[in-house]
């Protein structure tokens, strides 16, 4: 079973918007991270957030981890177009970091 | 990017036919792994390694086999292929100290 739920499935917003985007897990964690896919593409990584720490930026990207509540949010801040991909969370609840759990991923489109 | 390539890209095949995929890295990484991704179910651990001839099973791994002779190879086999094995398949890396996984690009595979 998976691991992690994004949350929505699919967010359409105009550009410019903000676009919060939430992940939740089952079981604990030592990491959760955060990858963007293109259409097409393979996942590329975008923010690791360790279990000790509750907020984490990268440029455009704010990422948060509530432990006690087993979830996780991405927010980027105004979006661009190039920002149209799905967004997937990972953990690595079972062995540590060598063996990541993908949750089924949240589908942004971004409107110019 | 990281140096991970797949091949082949993609490959249509028949029913009961084997298929060998294979992932190629040049950045001595020390995990390799293989996932599928579907509709509706995201990206799911097939098999992974953690060092040469050093592999584990991961949550969807029936029908499928690999083998890790080399650090730079990883092949994943599917002895005969099933309808329900169409899918794009990924490969990742990683060197383990930061639990980011870098992936390849994909290999789609129908199975007629």
């Amino acid at each position: 079973s998976q691991q992690g739920e994004e949350d929505p499935q699919a967010l359409s917003i105009q550009e410019g918007e903000n676009a919060t985007m939430n992940c939740s897990y089952k079981t604990s964690i030592n990491n959760l991270q955060w990858y963007r896919q293109n259409s097409g593409r393979g996942l590329v990584h975008l923010i690791l957030i360790r279990s000790n720490e509750r907020e984490k930026h990268s440029g455009r990207l704010r990422v948060t981890l509530d432990t006690s509540k087993k979830s996780s949010s991405l927010l980027i801040t105004a979006s661009r177009a190039a920002d149209t991909a799905s967004y997937f969370c990972a953990t690595d609840a079972n062995f540590g970091n060598e063996k990541l759990t993908f949750g089924t991923g949240t589908r942004l489109t971004i409107i110019p | 990017d990281a140096g991970i390539t797949q091949s082949p890209r993609h490959k249509v095949t028949e029913t009961g036919t084997p298929v060998t995929l294979r992932c190629h890295q040049t950045e001595n990484h020390r995990y390799m792994y293989w996932y599928r991704q579907d509709p509706g179910h995201g990206l799911r651990l097939i098999h992974y390694s953690y060092g040469v001839k050093d592999t584990d099973k991961g949550e969807v791994s029936d029908g499928y086999s690999v083998s890790r002779s080399k650090t730079e190879d990883f092949l994943l086999t599917l002895e005969s292929a099933t309808s329900s094995q169409t899918s794009v398949y990924f490969c990742a890396i990683t060197s383990g100290s930061t639990g980011e996984l870098f992936f390849g690009e994909g290999s789609r595979l129908t199975v007629l």
